[in-house]
């Protein structure tokens, strides 16, 4: 069964990178069917997609958030990784990763991140 | 990149039902049969609830039922049971170079 486990620093300072990584297990990155993603929930608010990657390599971004970040892909481990440059406050959230497709989403436990000096 | 729009909240008594509407546009909920739900309780990440509209995901209880019309997907929870209380996102494919379409949310409250 395939699982998806996030990591990284849960405390960021303002202006700086938050790099996040996300481990899939249970089964390969490199599948064709799927994208990986990262989603993110503000405390309180709704769930904002950040951007996602094709095993390939290719990658989307929401519009809003396209300047700041760098979603990267690393087969050989299993892994895919977020970078979110210039964070602020409005930046604190529960980062999630996850798996999908036109169909569902399947998704990490997630990680919640604090931006603050 | 807009949000479907959901009701901020919901409510009924056990035992009761409730739907939960999702408006989107002619290039997501309506024009796709892709729309899926997902229920998420504090502190935990969304569970996928329903997907292609009506269909159900192993184990979950066919309480939960999801319809479309037109541009406007909905989720009916029957016979509403205390854990049924959480929050309610749906997301609809929206074309290969829209990915990630969220609703705004739907507090179910079990009075």
């Amino acid at each position: 069964q395939l699982q998806l486990q996030e990591s990284g620093p849960g405390l960021v300072k303002p202006s700086e990178t938050l790099s996040l990584t996300c481990t899939v297990s249970g089964g390969s990155i490199s599948s064709s069917s799927y994208y990986w993603g990262w989603i993110r929930q503000p405390p309180g608010k709704g769930l904002e997609w950040i951007g996602s990657i094709f095993y390939s390599g290719n990658t989307y971004y929401n519009p809003s958030l396209k300047s700041r970040v760098t979603i990267s892909i690393d087969t050989s481990k299993n892994q895919f990784s977020l970078k979110l440059s210039s964070v602020t406050a409005a930046d604190t959230a529960v980062y999630y990763c996850a798996r999908h497709n036109h169909v569902s989403y399947l998704w990490g436990q997630g990680t919640l991140v604090t931006v603050s000096s | 990149q807009s949000a479907l729009t959901q009701p901020p909240s919901a409510s009924g008594s056990p035992g009761q039902s409730v739907t939960i509407s999702c408006t989107g546009t002619s290039s997501d909920v309506g024009g796709y049969n892709y729309v899926s739900w997902y229920q998420q309780h504090p502190g935990k990440a969304p569970k996928l609830m329903i997907y292609e509209v009506s269909k159900r995901p192993s184990g979950v209880p066919d309480r939960f039922s999801g319809s479309k019309s037109g541009n406007t997907a909905s989720l009916t929870v029957s016979g509403l049971q205390a854990e049924d209380e959480a929050d309610y996102y749906c997301s609809s494919y929206a074309g290969s170079n829209n990915l990630g379409v969220f609703g705004t949310g739907t507090k179910v409250t079990v009075l």
